[in-house]
């Protein structure tokens, strides 16, 4: 079956470490996208990508980086920049379409949950 | 500026109860709306998706949502809710751009057996 595996399920950073948060889809997607979560907060997006080598930052990008080399793979790191990190990351990946976007709707991952130990 | 609100934080209901989750939009043409579920732990769902047409969108799991021009709302509604459905419930706007999903602060809903 088609979807986006996120891995791992639970991480724990030290201090002054960079982490890498691994998103892959196979739902032959253009775009896909990257969303902090915090409690009462919503979503909040990083980053996301509409095309193979090409992201755009979202609201709250720094402290974080992205790379999208392939079109299945999404991974975002967490560096040692981004002061409170702690928090449950969630991948997304949407169909694109010219005049439409994303607006098919986002499939989305399990999510990562971060905690800084 | 895109944005959405919902002006519910917490809402609780009996099993067997109707639902009514709202949605506030702030658009100035015609948008994409979304309603997303979260249980526990996990990632969103898609539960339904409005982009022209019939005002009134049939979702999974028994949902159904209107949009209301007027109101600038596309409020998520359930005639009877299960203790299943207990989850956070978003809703999302898109704009007809090569763009990105604007998300709600999200609504959670707690079930009375």
């Amino acid at each position: 079956d088609g979807g986006i595996t996120q891995s791992p399920k639970y991480l724990f950073r030290k201090e002054g470490q960079n982490v890498t948060l691994s998103c892959e889809q196979n739902l032959n997607h253009d775009a896909m996208y990257w969303y902090r979560q915090d409690p009462g907060q919503g979503l909040r997006l990083i980053y996301y990508s509409q095309i193979v080598n090409d992201f755009q930052k979202g609201d709250i990008a720094e402290g974080y980086s992205v790379s999208r080399e392939k079109k299945e793979s999404f991974p975002l790191t967490v560096t040692s920049a981004q002061k409170n990190p702690t928090a449950f990351y969630l991948c997304a990946s949407s169909p694109t379409e010219v005049g439409r976007g994303p607006n098919y709707g986002y499939t989305f991952g399990s999510g990562t949950r971060l905690t800084v130990v | 500026a895109q944005s959405v609100t919902q002006p519910d934080i917490h809402i609780t209901v009996s099993e067997g109860a109707s639902l009514e989750l709202r949605c506030n939009y702030s658009y100035g043409a015609t948008p994409y709306l979304f309603w997303y579920v979260q249980s526990p732990g996990q990632g969103l769902q898609l539960l339904l998706k409005y982009f022209s047409g019939d005002t009134l969108v049939q979702g999974i799991k028994g949902f159904e949502a209107e949009f209301k021009r007027s109101q600038s709302s596309f409020n998520l509604r359930k005639p009877s809710v299960h203790w299943s459905d207990a989850a956070e419930y978003f809703c999302a706007v898109g704009r007809t751009s090569y763009d990105k999903v604007i998300f709600g602060p999200g609504t959670s809903l707690s079930v009375i057996p």
